[in-house]
C-alpha cells in the first residue's frame, strides 16, 4: 500500500461505546497529524505528533486519547464521546512539521456517534 | 476565531471558462499560503502554494494570487474542467502553525 490510509472508512458507535480509529502512512514521514471536519467548518487540528512526540494538542477534550507507537502509525482512542463528535476524521503526515511542508492525507474516517 | 475563511461555499461555472476561489486570512504572521482539493470519498490532496514573498505562482491551469496589504489569495482554474469539481481548501501557515478554510465547492458544468 502507498500514501495515508485509514481503518476503518466508517464508523457508527453509542456514547458509551470505546473505539479507535488507526492511521498509517508509507510515505517515510516523520510527521504525523489528527484532523476533525465537521460540515461546513474548517479543519480542525487536533494533534500533532513529530517523530513520536506530542508536539501539539489543541485543546481536545480528554475523550480523544492519542498514540504514536511509531513513525508509521498514528491511533486516536475514543471513549464516551457525544453526538456533537460526530464528523470525518483525518489523518495526515508530512516530512516535518513544518507549515512549508505539504501534508499527505488519508481517505478518512466517518464517525457517527447516536 | 476563523483564522481563514473561504466565504464562497460553493461556486458554478461552465467548462472552459475561468474558475475564481477567493480566501481571506487575518495573521499577519502567516507566510505561506496552499491549496488543497477534495474529491468525495477521498482526502484532501495538495494543489498548489506560494510563498509570501511572491504574489504570483502558475502551474499549469492553476494560478494562485497573493495580495498581502488585503490578507488575500485567490486561485485561478483555467480553463476549468468537469474533472475539477471538488471541495478546495485555503490553508495559511506561519512557523508550524497551519490553519484551513472551510472550503468552497467548486462544479464545472459540461
Amino acid at each position: 500500500e502507498t500514501g495515508v490510509t485509514q481503518t476503518p472508512r466508517h464508523l457508527v458507535m453509542g456514547m458509551t461505546n470505546k473505539k479507535s480509529l488507526k492511521c498509517e502512512q508509507h510515505l517515510g514521514h516523520n510527521a504525523m497529524y489528527w484532523y476533525k471536519q465537521s460540515a461546513k467548518k474548517p479543519l480542525e487540528l487536533m494533534f500533532v505528533y513529530s517523530l513520536e512526540e506530542r508536539v501539539e494538542n489543541n485543546s481536545v477534550p480528554s475523550r480523544f486519547s492519542p498514540e504514536c507507537p511509531n513513525s508509521s502509525h498514528l491511533f486516536l482512542h475514543l471513549h464516551t464521546l457525544q453526538p456533537e463528535d460526530s464528523a470525518l476524521y483525518l489523518c495526515a503526515s508530512s516530512r516535518t512539521t513544518s507549515g512549508r511542508a505539504e501534508q499527505f492525507f488519508g481517505p478518512g474516517t466517518r464517525l457517527t456517534v447516536l | 476565531d476563523q483564522q481563514v475563511k473561504q466565504n464562497s461555499p460553493s461556486l458554478s461555472v461552465q467548462e472552459g471558462r475561468i474558475s475564481i476561489l477567493n480566501c481571506d486570512y487575518t495573521n499577519s504572521m502567516f507566510d505561506y499560503f496552499l491549496w488543497y482539493k477534495k474529491y468525495p470519498a477521498e482526502g484532501p490532496t495538495f494543489l498548489i502554494s506560494i510563498s509570501s514573498i511572491k504574489d504570483k505562482n502558475e502551474d499549469g491551469r492553476f494560478t494562485v494570487f497573493l495580495n498581502k496589504s488585503a490578507k488575500h489569495l485567490s486561485l485561478h482554474i483555467v480553463p476549468s474542467q468537469p474533472g475539477d469539481s471538488a471541495v478546495y481548501f485555503c490553508a495559511a501557515s506561519g512557523g508550524n502553525d497551519m490553519r484551513f478554510g472551510a472550503g468552497t465547492r467548486l462544479t464545472v458544468k459540461p
